[in-house]
């Protein structure tokens, strides 16, 4: 079936350095997006979403671009602080509420 | 309350047994959303609701899962004859509108058979 996929499982950036976390979706229906955090043994956290008739929204310190084209999102943070340790997913809204993998995104200090 | 409240936190239980996690939305959200989430893994979904009407329900991992939610309101995930593989962190997420608005979590229900 369709899905909503992470390109990454771990990315390891340095403390201050942009970081990029990418995702691919296959639901060609959908047109909404959103982007969480999970920090350990919380539930995950609203970061940022956007519509499919968008191709950038920015938000405190994070951007996310969408490309229909080829079925691709990504989530960028800027300058990377330690509280921006924890698994990001992106989710696809196109039927329920659809979640990725999970990339677990490392800030080294 | 302010925020989605799911109980009890923490739950253990003897295989065999059943168990009822409850789940509380927030006020005025229509769509309610369960997720299953092991250990360092992802969210995997489960069943949502609009309302009180679940339209798709091939996301529950066998027929010992079952859901329902009155009222447009609360939501209780039952598992019935707990297996050890059920043992996870069980999420629930309310929004305003399916499909067009964030959803919000909240902490889960810990689930460990033994």
């Amino acid at each position: 079936g369709e899905s909503v996929g992470l390109h990454l499982p771990t990315l390891s950036v340095q403390e201050g350095d942009n970081s990029i976390i990418n995702c691919a979706y296959s639901n060609s229906a959908s047109d909404y997006f959103i982007w969480y955090k999970q920090e350990s043994g919380k539930g995950p956290q609203f970061i940022i979403d956007i519509r499919s008739n968008m191709d950038k929204r920015q938000g405190q310190r994070v951007t996310v671009l969408l490309n229909k084209t080829v079925k691709h999102l990504s989530l960028q943070i800027a300058a990377t602080q330690p509280g921006d340790s924890a698994v990001y997913f992106c989710a696809d809204s196109a039927d329920g509420l659809t979640f990725g993998k999970g990339t677990h995104l490392i800030i080294q200090p | 309350g302010a925020g989605v409240s799911q109980s009890p936190s923490n739950k253990v239980t003897e295989k065999g047994k059943d168990v009822e996690l409850r789940c509380d939305p927030i006020s005025g959200h229509t769509a309610l959303y369960w997720y299953r989430q092991s250990l360092g893994q992802g969210l995997e979904f489960l069943i949502y609701f609009q309302g009180n009407s679940a339209p798709d329900k091939s996301g529950l991992p066998s027929d010992r899962f079952s859901a329902e939610r009155t009222g447009g309101s609360v939501s209780t995930l039952t598992i019935q004859r707990t297996q050890q593989e059920d043992s996870a962190v069980y999420l629930c997420a309310s929004s305003l509108a399916l499909g067009r608005t964030e959803a919000f979590f909240g902490q889960g229900t810990r689930l460990t058979v033994v």
